[in-house]
């Protein structure tokens, strides 16, 4: 079945910009979808269709997509944005949704 | 203000079925566009996808999960149940339902708080 492939962690310090990316062979033809997720809370929606921002998300976070790889960039990345995030996809039929396996932020 | 609330057993045993409900408010599934799905999440691991239903009653299944999962929709009562056969301690997780709509593609754009399931004999 599909995958998406996201690296473990990531490390960053405050004020840094953080990189999480997004890897599957159907992101060219499929949105991809990012989600927020602090320990203990339901995941939130960051990015949705790529690179759009739903309301009352900072304007630090941003998404975009290149090939088979997507991904969301966190500017000037404050401490309350130490979370795990996942992105999501569709197969290349759109018949069924996947998640990465979750890149857990770390602002040092 | 849109909700939703997961519901059901906390504790199943082995090879039992497991029923979830989850109970929604602020928007209605017979409304072009709308969706409601499933996603759950082990202890320390990863999310999960395993259905979603659209608001013309078009329903999709976790290639893995298909053949144990079974998902409805109630438009009168504004819920929507998840059934999942033959359960398995590897299937003790948090289970979330969430709102999508189309406009924001297949997003899911709000989340349930979540119910934990553990399965045990």
């Amino acid at each position: 079945s599909y995958e998406l492939t996201q690296p473990p962690s990531v490390s960053v310090s405050p004020g840094q910009t953080a990189r999480i990316t997004c890897s599957g062979d159907a992101l060219p033809k499929q949105y991809a979808y990012w989600y927020q997720q602090k320990p203990g809370q339901a995941p939130v929606l960051v990015i949705y269709k790529d690179s759009e921002r739903p309301s009352g998300i900072p304007e630090r976070f941003s998404g975009s997509s290149s090939g088979t790889t997507v991904t969301l960039t966190i500017s000037g990345v404050q401490a309350e944005d130490e979370a795990d995030y996942y992105c999501q996809s569709a197969d290349s039929s759109g018949t069924y949704m996947v998640f990465g396996g979750g890149t857990k932020l770390t602002v040092l | 203000q849109i909700t939703l609330k997961e519901s059901g057993p906390t504790l199943v045993k082995p090879t039992q079925t497991l029923t979830l409900t989850c109970t929604f408010s602020g928007f209605s599934l017979s409304t072009s566009g709308v969706g409601v799905g499933w996603i759950r999440q082990p202890p320390g691991k990863a999310l999960e996808w395993l259905a979603l239903i659209y608001w013309n009653d078009d329903k999709r299944y976790s290639p893995s999960l298909k053949s144990r999962l079974t998902i409805t929709k109630d438009t009168s009562k504004n819920q929507v149940v998840l059934t999942m056969t033959n359960m398995d301690p590897v299937d003790t997780a948090t289970y979330y339902c969430a709102h999508s709509i189309a406009a924001a593609g297949d997003a899911f754009d709000i989340w349930g708080q979540g119910t934990m399931v553990t399965v045990s004999s």
